[in-house]
């Protein structure tokens, strides 16, 4: 068990709809990072935060969007929902921001998005 | 910009036999690298890392990998495999300094009883 926990582990919904993933990181981490993987693109690095404030952006769609909350946990938003976008979401969380240098990122079990 | 690939995206290997999955980087500046695991329905577990000094790294379940910079690899090896090392195994790299990782496609380790 990493520690990092997301809800729901799965969610079915349609085309055009929104959706808003959770993500609780394991204790004492402030850092939280959200991937996408999917079978055609792999695993995809999305944004970074840490204590709050948006850290790193990576290939994040602008109809995506994420925020951390003060108690730490992070919710990622995705809208107008596209078939294409159904894929496995992970949340990872570490200790500090530079988290692959300073300690490793532990990953949650993910979050199955089927869009139909 | 970091890249990493994996060649091979499945590996069949027999029980007690060695295994050896490949992973190749490109970088134009100094990189950490990493093996991570991932079991069914489950997210994906660090099994090792390179920071820096020694080249051979050793990591959990017996795993093991070498630092090749003037060849860029990072091939990650076992010398018995086990019916539990079934998973997927992602090679990453992230640029020193830098806080996100970029993941290699993936390697799915078959063993076979």
């Amino acid at each position: 068990d990493s520690g990092v926990t997301q809800t729901p582990k799965h969610l079915i919904t349609a085309t055009g709809q929104r959706v808003t993933l959770r993500c609780s990181p394991r204790s004492g981490d402030l850092s939280v990072y959200w991937y996408q993987q999917s079978l055609d693109q792999g695993l995809q690095f999305l944004i970074q935060y840490y204590n709050g404030e948006e850290r790193a952006k990576g290939n994040i769609l602008e109809r995506f969007s994420a925020q951390q909350f003060p108690d730490l946990h992070s919710e990622l938003n995705l809208s107008s929902l596209e078939l294409g976008d159904s894929a496995l979401y992970f949340c990872a969380s570490s200790v500090d921001p530079q988290g692959s240098y300073n300690s490793p990122l532990h990953f949650g079990n993910g979050t199955r998005l089927t869009v139909t | 910009a970091q890249s990493v690939t994996q060649l091979d995206s499945q590996v069949p290997v027999f029980e007690e036999a060695p295994v050896e999955l490949r992973c190749n980087y490109s970088s134009s500046v100094s990189v950490y690298l990493f093996w991570y695991v991932q079991y069914p329905n489950q997210g994906l577990q660090l099994l090792l890392k390179y920071l820096s000094g020694s080249t051979l790294v050793k990591g959990i379940n017996g795993f093991e990998a070498e630092f090749n910079k003037s060849q860029t690899s990072f091939h990650l090896r076992k010398p018995s495999v086990h019916i539990s090392d079934t998973a997927e195994y992602f090679c990453a790299v992230s640029r020193t300094g830098a806080n996100n990782l970029f993941f290699g496609t993936g390697t799915r380790l078959t063993v076979i009883p």
